[in-house]
């Protein structure tokens, strides 16, 4: 069963606005980390948050992790047309599990 | 720099046939990991692999095997395809237990007809 559920499924913005996406888990995790992917392609790691930080940023990209809800937001600043894609949380590896798991994703699309 | 290499890049199949999908790494990554991707599924596990000669299931392995001689090599063998295991298939590494990031390769579409 999936670890993570992206919430939207999709999204569609005006290019320049922001995009906010979330991720709800279900197990307590060490880790939580965000990846992008473009159509036709592999997965890219975006970002990645440990379970005793609470936010993150990275260039255009902002990161917040609530441990206690067990739910982490991914906000992506000034959209460009280069941010459409499919956006994934991944859980792990946790505790000695080796596994990564990953969400449905939410699908991203920036209207130039 | 290559990063993580999957070949082929499209296959058809007929139900019944085997094949074997190639994955090579090139980062000297102890571990190394197979997903397939379904529309709405998103990424599920079907085997990893945390060194050479060590490999375990994920989430979805009935129907392949995998083998890893090689720290490079992760080698995803389909026994007997079926109409259900047409998907996209990723190959991903990372270097060890305290790396969490993950490097995929580009992926394998199969059709299995």
């Amino acid at each position: 069963s999936q670890q993570g559920e992206e919430d939207p499924q999709a999204l569609s913005i005006q290019e320049g606005e922001n995009a906010t996406m979330n991720c709800s888990y279900k197990t307590s995790i060490n880790n939580l980390q965000w990846y992008r992917q473009n159509s036709g392609r592999g997965l890219v790691h975006l970002i990645l948050i440990r379970s005793n930080e609470r936010e993150k940023h990275s260039g255009r990209l902002r990161v917040t992790l609530d441990t206690s809800k067990k739910s982490s937001s991914l906000l992506i600043t000034a959209s460009r047309a280069a941010d459409t894609a499919s956006y994934f949380c991944a859980t792990g590896p946790n505790f000695g599990n080796e596994k990564l798991t990953f969400g449905t994703g939410t699908r991203l699309t920036i209207i130039p | 720099n290559a990063g993580v290499t999957q070949t082929p890049k499209f296959q058809v199949l007929k139900t019944g046939q085997s094949m074997t999908l190639q994955c090579a790494q090139d980062m000297n990554h102890e571990y190394m990991s197979w997903y397939r991707q379904d529309p709405g599924m998103g990424l599920r596990l079907i085997h990893y692999s945390v060194g050479a000669g060590i490999t375990d299931q994920g989430e979805v392995p009935n129907g392949y095997n995998v083998s890893r001689s090689t720290t490079e090599d992760f080698p995803l063998r389909l026994l007997s395809a079926a109409p259900s295991q047409t998907s996209v298939y990723f190959c991903a590494s990372r270097g060890g237990a305290l790396e969490n990031i993950q490097y995929f390769g580009a992926g394998t579409r199969l059709s299995v007809l």
